[in-house]
């Protein structure tokens, strides 16, 4: 069965600092892996996607992924944040049934 | 991307009602929609599959009779929560996909229910 596992809940750093959020995952198959960000009372916005080719992929908001298949991981990386990226985020993997499963979220403050 | 929406964002009904969540693909046919629930800080947990004119596919341990999914047509999906108590009260997400094999999600806004 497919799974992710996010293993920071909660992460904290500067303003103008580098962030990189982890993810890893369990799917038998090639696994299609997504980052989505979540703001308080509100759904889901895609900030970037892997479905196949280049490993590196650029999202929106400066926000870009790294999908290594020899760690299991697709961690989440921005070189410098800025305080509206302060959100819960979640990495989710898809596969060719249909179906999303969905980390369980790394909350991300950002200090002045 | 694509738009999907969801009516109602807030909703409050009392113990013993039913209430109806729809979600509505905007600009394109979804031929799969998904149902979400969260509970507060913790992440979205699939409730069931949807696709349309078939019946939808539950997850282990969601009541198919309380949380009733009807994906009528390609660009709309009910979720029907019924007889609610109040651990029913939580957020409700809706996802919609297009096309036949993998293909990205997009979300609605969500509806928070309050049962009181």
């Amino acid at each position: 069965a497919q799974s992710v596992t996010q293993p920071d809940i909660h992460i904290t750093v500067s303003e103008g600092a580098s962030l990189e959020l982890r993810c890893n995952y369990s799917y038998g198959a090639t696994p299609y892996l997504f980052w989505y960000v979540q703001s308080p009372g509100q759904g889901l916005q895609l900030l970037l996607k892997y479905f196949s080719g280049d490993t590196l992929v650029q999202g929106i908001k400066g926000f870009e992924a790294e999908f290594k298949r020899s760690q299991s991981s697709f961690n989440l990386r921005k070189p410098s944040v800025h305080w509206s990226d302060a959100a819960e985020y979640f990495c989710a993997v898809g596969g060719n049934n249909n179906d999303m499963r969905f980390g369980a979220g790394t909350r991300l403050t950002v200090k002045p | 991307g694509a738009v999907v929406s969801q009516h109602p964002s807030r909703v409050i009904c009392k113990s013993g009602t039913s209430v109806k969540i729809e979600c509505r693909s905007l600009d394109f046919q979804a031929t799969t929609m998904f149902w979400y629930r969260q509970f507060p800080k913790q992440s979205l947990m699939l409730m069931a599959t949807s696709n349309e004119g078939s019946k939808a596919t539950y997850e282990q341990g969601v009541e198919k009779d309380k949380f009733l999914i009807n994906h009528a047509s390609l660009t709309l999906s009910t979720l029907t929560v019924t007889s609610a108590h109040p651990e029913d009260s939580s957020f409700y997400i809706c996802s919609a996909r297009g096309g036949r094999g993998l293909t990205e999600a997009f979300f609605g806004q969500g509806t928070r229910l309050t049962v009181v």
